[in-house]
């Protein structure tokens, strides 16, 4: 199992380009979410999905979108990037029936918005 | 507004030495407490987790104690190793809520 993957590692963007941060997971986890870390910042939750078709914002939602496209895929969009965003992202996925709440974190992608 | 206060924000030890981190809450309907560990460049992961019914949980070298009364839970590492230099973060949730409240980050560094 490769847990959960992250495309691309690194990104250098000009402000007001568009991307897509791809995630997957191969443990047939029904919660996927999307994090960003900034220093200082700890991690903050930009959106997540329970589970496939449904998708929620949560604590930084501005200037992203998602798209939980199947049970293993959970994209992020940039629509029209801000050095603001420049930021590390993760994505992390969570057991059905998990006891322990545990989330399963991927590698992170740098982004860098100039 | 921060609903989980994490201190200190960085944190130097010598090797064999204790290191501590703290963490402080405000809602009382958590119950759920994880310790997360995240070494530079790679993603955070589980390290130890503990719920109000207990007040000490131990994993190896790793230990949560935790205080309800207080609202405060810090999780002690012992005989601290140069392998154990990374962020760590506490966290809490509410019963199968799927979102973590996450506090700011330790950074610790252990000295040889």
């Amino acid at each position: 199992n490769a847990g959960v993957t992250q495309t691309p590692k690194f990104q250098v963007l000009k402000t007001g380009q568009s991307m897509t941060l791809q995630c997957a997971q191969d443990m047939n986890h029904n919660s996927m979410y999307w994090y960003r870390q900034d220093p200082g910042m700890g991690l903050r939750l930009i959106y997540y999905s329970a589970s496939e078709g449904t998708t929620d914002k949560g604590e930084v939602p501005n200037g992203y979108n998602v798209s939980r496209l199947n049970k293993r895929e959970f994209s992020l969009r940039l629509e029209s990037a801000a050095p603001s965003q420049t930021s590390v992202y993760f994505c992390a996925s969570r057991a059905p029936d998990s006891a322990f709440n545990e989330q399963f974190f991927g590698p992170g992608t740098r982004l860098t918005v100039l | 507004q921060q609903q989980v206060k994490q201190s200190p924000q960085s944190l130097i030890v010598q090797k064999g030495g204790i290191s501590i981190i703290n963490c402080a809450y405000e809602n009382t309907a958590f119950d759920y407490f994880p310790w997360y560990q995240q070494f530079p460049g790679k993603g955070p992961a589980l390290l130890i987790a503990i719920r109000p019914d207990v007040s000490e949980k131990k994993e190896g070298r790793f230990t949560i104690s935790f205080n309800k009364s207080a609202k405060q839970f810090s999780l002690h590492i012992m005989d601290s190793q140069p392998g154990d230099s990374a962020t760590y973060f506490c966290a809490a949730s509410v019963g199968n809520n799927r979102k973590l409240i996450w506090g700011l980050g330790t950074s610790l560094a252990v000295n040889p």
